[in-house]
């Protein structure tokens, strides 16, 4: 079956931007994540949604960070006013069930890149 | 905040040696969740190996066994036999739930496997 997919896979923006990315978890995955990955860094978890819902989030590194997730699937994560610190592989993955212990399948990653 | 810490930031192995990555974390928390993942060159981040923290048996998985010491707060991942397609990032991840649908969900900076023929 289909994996977890991402869009754009590159996206390149000047500073003070706005970008979406795009995530289509497995179709009956329940849980969708969103990471940031930068160089030589671990990854950042930044939000989850069980359903549509986002019970935390904390994890968003600022308040032009939003994210959305509708009809339990599709998910946007949405940076208003890019900066060049946003420049990072951004990483969506879904689980069959809630947080915890459930396997997480990784999509591909968008790279962005704020000039 | 939970910490995880990956000590090695490299490490090389030959082919079908034995080789162990480690882990360390902070909770004062007694019910957690523990994973390894991999991440190989230009390639998805898949699922290595995974371990409640309640159960004190080690996971195995095949080649891969994690060596959980809960005192010690160590979760170090032994790969034997190791093989060319394990060349690739390995990530330890620490999951806690904190409560009202709230978890931490916390990552190692990563230690990037090389296996040389």
């Amino acid at each position: 079956g289909a994996g977890v997919s991402q869009s754009p896979s590159n996206k390149v923006t000047e500073k003070g931007k706005d970008v979406e990315l795009r995530c289509d978890p497995i179709s009956g995955h329940t849980a969708l994540y969103w990471y940031r990955q930068s160089l030589g860094q671990g990854l950042e978890f930044l939000i989850y949604f069980q359903g549509n819902s986002a019970p935390d989030k904390s994890g968003l590194p600022s308040d032009r960070f939003s994210a959305e997730r509708t009809g339990g699937s599709v998910s946007t994560l949405t940076i208003q006013r890019t900066q060049q610190e946003d420049s990072a592989v951004y990483l969506c993955a879904s689980s069959l069930g809630g947080i915890s212990y459930n396997e997480q399948f990784f999509g591909p990653g968008t790279r962005l890149t704020v000039l | 905040a939970q910490t995880v810490t990956q000590s090695q930031p490299e490490m090389s192995v030959q082919e079908a040696e034995t080789v162990t990555l480690s882990c360390t974390y902070d909770t004062s928390e007694s019910n957690y969740y523990l994973f390894w993942y991999k991440q190989p060159p230009s390639r998805q981040m898949i699922l290595v190996i995974r371990q409640e923290a309640y159960k004190q048996q080690n996971a195995t998985e095949n080649r891969f066994s994690v060596n959980f010491q809960k005192a010690a707060k160590s979760f170090s991942l032994k790969i034997s036999d190791s093989q060319l397609g394990d060349t690739a990032m390995y990530f330890c991840a620490f999951i806690l739930s904190s409560g009202a649908g709230s978890y931490q969900l916390t990552f190692g900076k990563g230690t990037k496997l090389s296996v040389i023929p």
